[in-house]
């Protein structure tokens, strides 16, 4: 079994939804991070968090929201969602010295 | 903003041939990583190299450092079809780890 998990993995919403990405990890992690990926602009970090109850927002964190129900879960949520914010979305997991991060599969949304 | 900026943005190879990509980055680092992303596909970590390191090896890729220049080099040789992918350099912030990612470079190797 894949030890980060998105779902879902496709997800076509339109203006104005409201919609949730859930992540799931089974590494036993305490940091887990959402990344946003647009042709030609590389990852960019939308939210992280360093264990249940840390919470912070990464460069473009407007228009998002997140949830750390537990170690293992990390949801993101578009309140309304709006067409630029249609790309893939990912989510990924470190061990506290950050050497190495394990992404999932990624989730890719379309806003029409 | 970006910390880490790859060059070149693509890169076209035939197999069996070496592939080579740079990272440019802006602040001091502990370590810089290179990652892997087949298309559409989540990131998988390649290498780490830190700061007190000039080069580094893994299989088939290589990894060189120059601090003072700040920047750093991925080195593919003998390369596969199975290369083909986009290859990212990621260096952590100095306070508390979160990966800054570059564009990418994408490597297509052709048969």
């Amino acid at each position: 079994d894949a030890d980060v998990t998105q779902t879902p993995r496709n997800r076509i919403t339109k203006t104005g939804k409201r919609i949730m990405l859930e992540c799931s990890q089974t590494k036993g992690h305490d940091r887990m991070y959402w990344y946003r990926q647009d042709p030609g602009l590389g990852l960019r970090l939308i939210y992280y968090s360093f264990d249940v109850k840390d919470i912070n927002k990464g460069e473009i964190s407007d228009g998002y929201s997140v949830s750390r129900q537990a170690q293992a879960k990390f949801s993101l949520s578009l309140e309304s969602a709006i067409p630029n914010q249609t790309a893939l979305y990912f989510c990924a997991t470190s061990d506290p010295t950050g050497d190495e991060q394990f992404f999932g599969p990624g989730t890719r949304l379309t806003v029409l | 903003s970006q910390q880490g900026e790859e060059d070149p943005q693509a890169l076209s190879i035939q197999e069996g041939e070496n592939a080579t990509m740079n990272c440019s980055y802006k602040t001091s680092i502990n370590n810089l990583q290179w990652y892997r992303q087949n298309s559409g596909r989540g990131l998988v970590h390649l290498i780490l190299i830190r700061s007190n390191e000039r080069e580094k090896h893994s299989g088939r890729l290589r990894v060189t450092l120059d601090t003072s220049k700040k920047s750093s080099s991925l080195l593919i040789t003998a390369s596969r079809a199975a290369d083909t992918a986009s290859y990212f350099c990621a260096t952590p912030s100095s306070n508390d780890y979160k990966l800054s990612f570059g564009a990418g470079t994408t490597v297509t190797v052709r048969a």
